[in-house]
């Protein structure tokens, strides 16, 4: 597996706005994969996208996969401050091997 | 069940001193994956084990030394640890994926907080 690279590294909104994140990686993937992980606790994962998919739902998240640029953006809409969180995409080539790139601090303000 | 469980939740040791993780999942992953993760940095993979067997170890001192006695099971033995071992120790387990390529989602424990005097 390979890394993937968030972006921005942090993002600070209101509550009730919108928050994207972008992840770009290097080679083809099977599937990728986003996970939260709020302070001091295990990750949680939230959504899969395989490669043949292009766009993926679930709750309010919304996932998208542009393989040709090899970049997912990961949307949370209505965003609370229960959202307060690092988020990580997690690119899977085919292996078991998961390198987590630095993520995204989002910082939900009440 | 999807619930991987971590005993114990914090654990304080010395240098000298031998002591034991634990990590158990009952949704039938056959693979089991080690993490260390200190304070504001992403997780680094340590060891997976597939089917029982050591798949994966990544140039991990000796001092940490893993064993999965059973699908359900895996441990990880400390001895004479370091300061700079202090961390937030998670263990994972997944499925193969069900396209046989890579594996999907791991699930994750809530960690075992280690701190070394």
């Amino acid at each position: 597996s390979q890394q993937g690279e968030e972006d921005p590294q942090a993002l600070s909104i209101q509550e009730g706005e919108n928050a994207t994140m972008n992840c770009s990686y290097k080679t083809s993937i099977n599937n990728l994969q986003w996970y939260r992980q709020n302070s001091g606790r295990g990750l949680v994962h939230l959504i899969l996208i395989r490669s043949n998919e292009r766009e993926k739902h679930s709750g309010r998240l919304r996932v998208t996969l542009d393989t040709s640029k090899k970049s997912s953006s990961l949307l949370i809409t209505a965003s609370r401050a229960a959202d307060t969180a690092s988020y990580f995409c997690a690119p899977n080539t085919g292996g078991f091997k998961t390198i987590f790139g630095a993520g995204t601090r989002l910082f939900v303000k009440a | 069940d999807t619930e991987v469980t971590q005993t114990p939740k914090h654990l304080v040791m010395g240098m000298t001193n031998k002591k034991s993780l634990k990590c158990e999942q009952h949704m039938g992953h056959r693979a089991m994956y080690w993490y260390k993760q200190k304070a504001k940095k992403p997780p680094e993979l340590m060891f997976v084990y597939s089917y029982e067997k050591l798949s994966i170890n990544e140039s991990v001192p000796s001092r940490f030394s893993p064993e999965c006695p059973n699908s359900s099971l895996l441990n990880l033995h400390l001895h004479a640890l370091q300061p700079e071992d202090s961390a937030l120790y998670l263990c994972a387990s997944s499925t193969p994926s069900r396209q046989q390529k890579g594996y999907d989602e791991q699930y994750f424990g809530p960690g075992t907080r280690l701190t070394v005097t």
